[in-house]
């Protein structure tokens, strides 16, 4: 069973357009974090958000922590073709030590 | 600050053999995690070690092994290799593990089994 589910799976969009994904569980997690990941390296921490319904700002990216910590969203806005690369979502469930991944979302842009 | 360093880069080896991957994590860091991530499967937690003892084990079979040394570096042992071990291997370090979750990865290590 995947804890966190990411949607969509792929996207590809023209630059300058505006995009969402999102990271969804049924289970409560103590904070969360978002990578991206290029073809070849390991993931780059962009965010991590801790309190139920936390918003943070990263330039033109906005991420949102959901009230009842199960679920999160990225938004994007005006996506260049530095954007491109695989968003993923990552937590650690109240009471489990392990960080779980979720299933990840390919962003391609554009130009 | 250095960031975390895996060696080798990229791997090759046949089915049977075996193979020891290497990390270093950032200075100050203590807890080191590693992870499998194949285009099927995305990115699976193998085990965490925290002060020379791994505190965390994912669902892998025992032929994946792993230790942390004093210098808080950590080496990941696979043996009796298998074609589906063939994957992008990454290894994350944090400073403490346990509620702090920032971890930092390195740039993996891509393991071919032919």
């Amino acid at each position: 069973t995947q804890l966190l589910e990411q949607s969509p799976q792929f996207l590809s969009i023209q630059e300058g357009e505006n995009l969402t994904v999102y990271c969804n569980s049924s289970s409560v997690f103590s904070s969360l974090q978002w990578y991206r990941q290029e073809p070849g390296e390991g993931p780059v921490l962009l965010v991590t958000v801790v309190t139920g319904g936390e918003v943070k700002k990263l330039k033109r990216l906005t991420f949102q922590f959901g009230d009842a910590r199960k679920d999160s969203s990225l938004h994007i806005t005006a996506a260049q073709p530095g954007d491109t690369g695989l968003y993923l979502c990552a937590g650690k469930v109240w009471g489990y030590q392990k960080v779980t991944f979720g299933t990840g979302t390919k962003l391609q842009v554009i130009p | 600050k250095a960031g975390v360093t895996q060696t080798p880069r990229y791997l090759i080896k046949t089915r049977g053999q075996q193979v020891t991957l290497s990390c270093s994590p950032i200075s100050g860091h203590r807890s080191v995690s590693w992870y499998q991530q194949t285009p099927g499967q995305g990115l699976q937690f193998l085990f965490e070690y925290f002060s020379e003892t791994q505190r965390n084990k994912g669902n892998f079979p025992g032929r994946f092994s792993g230790r942390q040394f004093s210098n808080s570096r950590s080496e990941m042992n696979v043996s009796t290799l298998e074609l589906g071990d063939s994957a992008l291997y990454l290894c994350a370090s944090s400073l403490a593990g346990g509620n702090d979750n920032e971890q930092f990865f390195g740039p993996g290590t891509r393991l071919t089994v032919l």
